[in-house]
């Protein structure tokens, strides 16, 4: 079982949609939570980072934790082409992050 | 969040040659990460370097083939060795300020071994 895992898509959302990116994770004792979108050639920069159980809401994004459920999301409302990326979700326990694979996420105008 | 400068962005290498990649970061920070990506991939790490002590390698990862140097608060490198076609990739620092503020990444290395 790999340590964090994403579908790896493509997710394809109509422009204005919601978009929804999950996640899961394997250890149990995770202490933080982020998502990092990376476009095609850069490198990946960091949009999110929740720590305990619920939601997080920063502009058109909304992290997600179930810690129970060991689940982590990402939603994104009004969905603009400029949010086509690849979405990395990343785990931290004790200074050692890892990452997902990401999902890619296309928005069609 | 910190600035970091990586380069050289990108580079074609003949093989059995080596590269090696700078990182400065605009302030002081206690840990720098080497990762590469390989395309289509996700990011692995490669090792942690601290200021002050030897690197801390990840499974699959040696000093020979990747030496790291971390001189000071600021600023690291990492030499790819005696490269071959299998070492290209993406290859980027990260540095963590605080945990709130996750990691930021250089801007990243291009690799091609020819």
């Amino acid at each position: 079982q790999k340590e964090v895992e994403q579908n790896s898509g493509p997710l394809s959302v109509p422009e204005g949609a919601i978009a929804s990116l999950n996640c899961t994770y394997s250890d149990r004792v995770s202490q933080s939570f982020f998502w990092y979108r990376q476009y095609s050639g850069k490198s990946p920069e960091l949009i999110m980072s929740i720590y305990s159980n619920g939601d997080k809401e920063d502009g058109r994004f909304t992290a997600q934790l179930n810690k129970a459920s060991q689940y982590v999301s990402l939603l994104i409302r009004d969905s603009q082409p400029s949010d086509s990326a690849t979405y990395l979700c990343a785990v931290n326990k004790n200074n050692d992050m890892r990452f997902g694979a990401g999902t890619r996420l296309t928005v069609k105008p | 969040s910190a600035v970091i400068s990586q380069k050289p962005s990108r580079d074609i290498c003949q093989r059995g040659t080596s590269l090696t990649i700078q990182c400065q970061v605009d302030s002081q920070v206690t840990m720098m990460f080497w990762y590469r990506q390989q395309p289509g991939q996700s990011l692995t790490l490669i090792a942690t370097a601290n200021q002050g002590s030897e690197a801390t390698y990840e499974s699959g990862f040696v000093i020979d083939k990747f030496p790291i140097s971390r001189p000071n608060l600021t600023f690291s490198t990492l030499t790819v060795s005696n490269m071959s076609p299998e070492d290209s990739s993406i290859y980027l620092c990260s540095v963590k300020k605080t945990m709130e503020s996750g990691y930021t990444f250089g801007s990243g290395t291009r690799l091609t071994v020819v």
